[in-house]
């Protein structure tokens, strides 16, 4: 089991361009999340998926953050165009559906600097 | 709503010293309750969990009792080692939502 992965692990850009962070999933699994972890805000939910399907996005900030799960073994986060408030690590997390308290199983997260 | 809150860090203590690090919640209904630590440099990993009033959650000598009558769910530990160092959060989930943490409370341990 290859674990949640996550790509690319650094990414450092200009205010302005696109970022688009990737994920993978743990195979078999039918919940994705998009966390941002911040010192000063801490892990804050972005959007979940169920069965590639968005639930809740109510954690997105704003209209320049896009998030797309096109099948179940792949997931971007896109931000377009990127701020330096932006600057954050990202995680993606994965978790099977077969009970509602299963596990959530995290990638190594992608550290975004906007400059 | 539901939260999570967890006592302020950062936790500094000696290999071999007692751990405590308090989380409280609060939750509409009947959540299941984790910790989950954080390595530098890592993600998450789930540390240990518990799913009904009165369990008891533990692993690497870990151990939390999900509390209702006082909704907590205290992390202890009872020598903590160097390599216990680490950010540790405190979350909970009901269902139909996603999993809540609290702001996470780094542990430092010196030898």
């Amino acid at each position: 089991d290859a674990g949640v992965i996550q790509s690319p692990r650094h990414e450092v850009t200009e205010m302005g361009q696109e970022v688009t962070l990737r994920c993978k999933p743990i195979s078999g699994h039918n919940s994705l999340f998009w966390y941002r972890q911040t010192m000063m805000r801490g892990l804050e939910l972005l959007i979940y998926f169920n069965n590639n399907v968005p639930i809740d996005d109510s954690g997105m900030p704003e209209d320049r953050f896009s998030a797309k799960m096109p099948n179940a073994s792949f997931s971007t986060l896109k931000i377009q165009p990127s701020e330096p408030r932006d600057s954050a690590v990202y995680f993606c997390a994965s978790q099977s559906t077969g009970r509602f308290n299963s596990p959530l199983h995290f990638g190594n997260g992608t550290r975004l600097t906007v400059t | 709503g539901n939260s999570v809150t967890q006592m302020e860090g950062p936790v500094t203590l000696s290999e071999e010293a007692f751990l405590t690090i308090n989380c409280t919640y609060t939750a509409t209904g009947y959540p299941s309750l984790f910790w989950y630590v954080q390595y530098p440099g890592e993600g998450l990993q789930l540390l240990l969990k518990a799913t009904k009033a009165d369990d008891k959650g533990s692993n690497k000598g870990f151990e939390a009792t999900y509390r209702k009558e006082t909704t907590s769910f205290h992390l202890e530990k009872g020598s903590v080692q160097v390599s216990d160092s680490a950010v540790y959060f405190c979350a909970l989930i009901l269902a139909g939502t996603a999993l809540i943490f609290g702001k996470g409370t780094t542990l430092s341990v010196s030898s």
